[in-house]
């Protein structure tokens, strides 16, 4: 398997503008995660779903951001409209809970986020 | 929400030490996770642990869930065990919905 997937794995754009995130999952995980990781504040759970449904975003720091999921191979972390101090570090992560008796969370690259 | 605390903060060994690395957290968890994160950046899953004890390798990890506590042991360090270690833990009311400590850092030098 190709781990997840996620792009671009980096981001520079102006203050203002709208910026996307995409992320694959591992094939046949039912659970994904949205993370934000910055020196201030570590990494911060923002949003997770199961089997596709948004199940806890009370992480998502703002209106400004939005997350879907519209099936399970591709989910997509929206900002708008960007500002500075949106600039961090945007990870995806999935895992398969309960099938193997085990939570274990496999992460992406991630995608490095400036935001001018 | 549930605290997690991870000690040393920092930690420099030279090749071929031990070190264990401690992380606690404040309430009951059915989820614990211990990551290492290279610098490039990128986080590994190193073990899944709610409890009991866990070896690959020359690392091995130990969590006591009823004392809230969790160790992670390297072995015979080399440098590219450099980066840093993350303990993250979920209570028992939301088991997916982790919570990340601070993290390690840890220098191993040649």
């Amino acid at each position: 398997d190709a781990g997840v997937i996620q792009s671009p794995r980096h981001e520079v754009t102006e203050m203002g503008q709208e910026v996307t995130l995409r992320c694959k999952p591992i094939s046949g995980h039912d659970y994904l995660f949205w993370y934000r990781q910055t020196m201030m504040r570590g990494l911060e759970l923002l949003i997770y779903f199961n089997n596709n449904v948004p199940i806890d975003d009370s992480g998502m720091p703002e209106d400004r951001f939005s997350a879907k999921m519209p099936n399970a191979s591709f989910s997509t972390l929206k900002i708008q409209p960007s500002e500075p101090r949106d600039s961090a570090v945007y990870f995806c992560a999935s895992s398969s809970f309960g099938k193997a008796s085990t939570d274990t969370q496999y992460f992406g690259p991630g995608t490095r986020l400036t935001v001018l | 929400g549930i605290q997690v605390e991870q000690s040393p903060p920092d930690l420099i060994l030279q090749e071929g030490a031990n070190s264990t690395l401690r992380c606690n957290f404040s309430d009951s968890v059915n989820n614990l996770q211990w990551f290492h994160q290279n610098p490039w950046g990128q986080l590994i899953n190193l073990f899944y642990i709610p409890s009991g004890t866990k070896q690959n390798g020359r690392l091995s990890a130990t969590t006591v869930a009823t004392e809230r506590y969790s160790l992670l042991y390297i072995s015979s360090s080399q440098t590219t065990d450099s980066g840093v270690y993350f303990c993250a833990v979920a209570n028992t009311g939301a088991n997916s919905k982790l919570t990340f400590g601070k993290g390690i850092t840890l220098s191993v030098r040649p």
